[in-house]
């Protein structure tokens, strides 16, 4: 079992639908990380969630909606995407980083196409 | 706000020869750590190595160390002997130290490195 697991590993989505993206960690930490991935752009961080509480959210678009239910946990709920939207999308965790976690581990990514 | 450059897109080594991947960055702060990440074509990003900017020694891990220089703000990452294992794309990236800090990462644009048999 890897520490950072992420589901689906593939979703193709119209624009009218609603889906969610997975991402659970099995390494004990208490801070979780949603990244996209897009082609030819660098890794942008979307949200951060601290002890389930969200810390920051990168002036993403409403159509992303997060969800932290508990440390081990967290979801990404899409609405009305854009075409522009499909990217790879990446769950990271680590210890709390206020306290010296340093290293974060990644998932293997959600590729996400909107059509 | 900090920026994190990668200025080769593409690098090329023999198998069992030495390359070395370029990172610049800017930042005002002082106490900050760096990281190289590996994303093969399976897509998970694995940290390669870790620097603290207060070290003044570079890291080392097995074949990979980096050559810090904190004044230039350089942090480039050497790979040894290298693999075919090792084909993938590289990413350089900045995290603050701060104690307010969320943990965020800024990532540099990637180099993909090729490994020749």
């Amino acid at each position: 079992e890897t520490g950072v697991t992420q589901t689906p590993r593939h979703l193709v989505m119209g624009m009218t639908n609603k889906k969610s993206l997975k991402c659970e960690q099995h390494l004990g930490h208490n801070a979780m990380y949603w990244y996209k991935q897009s082609a030819k752009k660098p890794l942008e961080l979307m949200f951060v969630y601290n002890f389930k509480e969200q810390t920051e959210n990168n002036s993403v678009p409403s159509r992303f909606s997060p969800e932290c239910p508990n440390s081990s946990h967290l979801f990404l709920h899409l609405h009305t995407l854009q075409p522009e939207d499909s990217a790879l999308y990446l769950c990271a965790s680590s210890q709390d980083p206020r306290t010296g976690g340093t290293e974060a581990f990644f998932g293997q990514g959600t590729r996400l196409t909107v059509v | 706000a900090q920026t994190v450059t990668q200025s080769q897109p593409e690098m090329s080594v023999q198998e069992a020869e030495t390359v070395t991947l370029s990172c610049t960055y800017d930042t005002s702060e002082s106490d900050y750590y760096l990281f190289w990440y590996k994303q093969p074509p399976s897509r998970q990003m694995i940290l390669v190595i870790r620097q603290e900017a207060y070290k003044q020694q570079n890291a080392t891990e097995n074949r990979f160390s980096v050559n810090f220089q904190k004044a230039a703000k350089s942090f480039s990452l050497k790979i040894s002997d290298s693999q075919l294992g090792d084909a993938a794309m590289y990413f350089c990236a900045y995290r603050s130290a701060r104690g307010s800090n969320t943990g965020k990462l800024i990532f540099g644009q990637g180099t993909t490195l090729q490994v020749k048999p």
